[in-house]
């Protein structure tokens, strides 16, 4: 089965710093996907970007961006110029079959980033 | 025009007592789901279903029950609440073929046992 680690329960960055995420994941399957999701404190989940375990460059968007190492099993986000909307819960997700199928995503624990002014 | 919707939003109710949250999702997908969100906001997959055919049920007491009228729809029954099943539960869709497997998810339905 697949499993998915945030080793951070909680993180606080001054604004305009660019943030890292750790995210690991765990799994024997050549083809899987990675994502983030950011949760603020109104609940909603807000889907932040993909990344493909075939893609070849890694997935940019905007002011994110994802730091693919699959040999190391890695797949960290990074927010350049932190804002303080940014502030929320962060959450980094598999899916087994990148593509579709009814698997869903296996989520890991979360990492809450605070933004300081 | 909201992509997943699901109501109640909000749904404050008594141990014993059974609930019912609705889901609806018009993005047109074949595939949606259930997930439970818990204090720790720990997000685990409950139930899918694709086309109406349930394909993921996880360890989830019976005393759960979704059902699927027509691919735009999943509803989730809960029987004799307990104080345990209060969380926020969120519903998502999905297209099976995609190029990704993204998840779209709903607002989520936080739910209150007392």
């Amino acid at each position: 089965a697949q499993k998915i680690t945030q080793t951070q329960p909680g993180m606080f960055v001054q604004e305009k710093e660019a943030v890292t995420l750790d995210c690991t994941y765990d799994t024997s399957d050549p083809s899987y996907g990675l994502f983030w999701y950011k949760q603020p404190s109104s609940g909603e989940m807000i889907f932040l970007i993909y990344q493909g375990s075939y893609d070849q460059q890694n997935a940019t968007e905007g002011r994110y961006s994802l730091n693919f190492q699959k040999a190391r099993k890695s797949a960290n986000l990074v927010i350049s110029a932190s804002q303080l909307g940014d502030s929320a819960m962060y959450f980094c997700a598999m899916t087994l079959r990148s593509g579709g199928g009814a698997d869903g995503l296996t989520f890991g624990k979360g990492t809450h980033l605070i933004i300081q002014p | 025009d909201t992509a997943v919707s699901q109501t109640p939003k909000y749904l404050v109710t008594q141990m014993g007592n059974d609930k019912s949250i609705k889901c609806e999702q018009n993005l047109g997908h074949d595939t949606m789901y259930w997930y439970k969100q818990d204090s720790k906001k720990f997000l685990k997959i409950m139930f899918s279903y694709n086309n109406k055919e349930l394909i993921i049920n996880e360890t989830v007491p019976n005393r759960f029950s979704p059902k699927s009228p027509d691919k735009a729809h999943l509803n989730l029954h809960i029987n004799s609440l307990e104080l345990g099943d209060s969380a926020v539960y969120f519903c998502a869709s999905s297209q099976w073929e995609t190029n990704t497997g993204e998840l779209f998810f709903g607002e989520g339905s936080r739910l209150t046992v007392l």
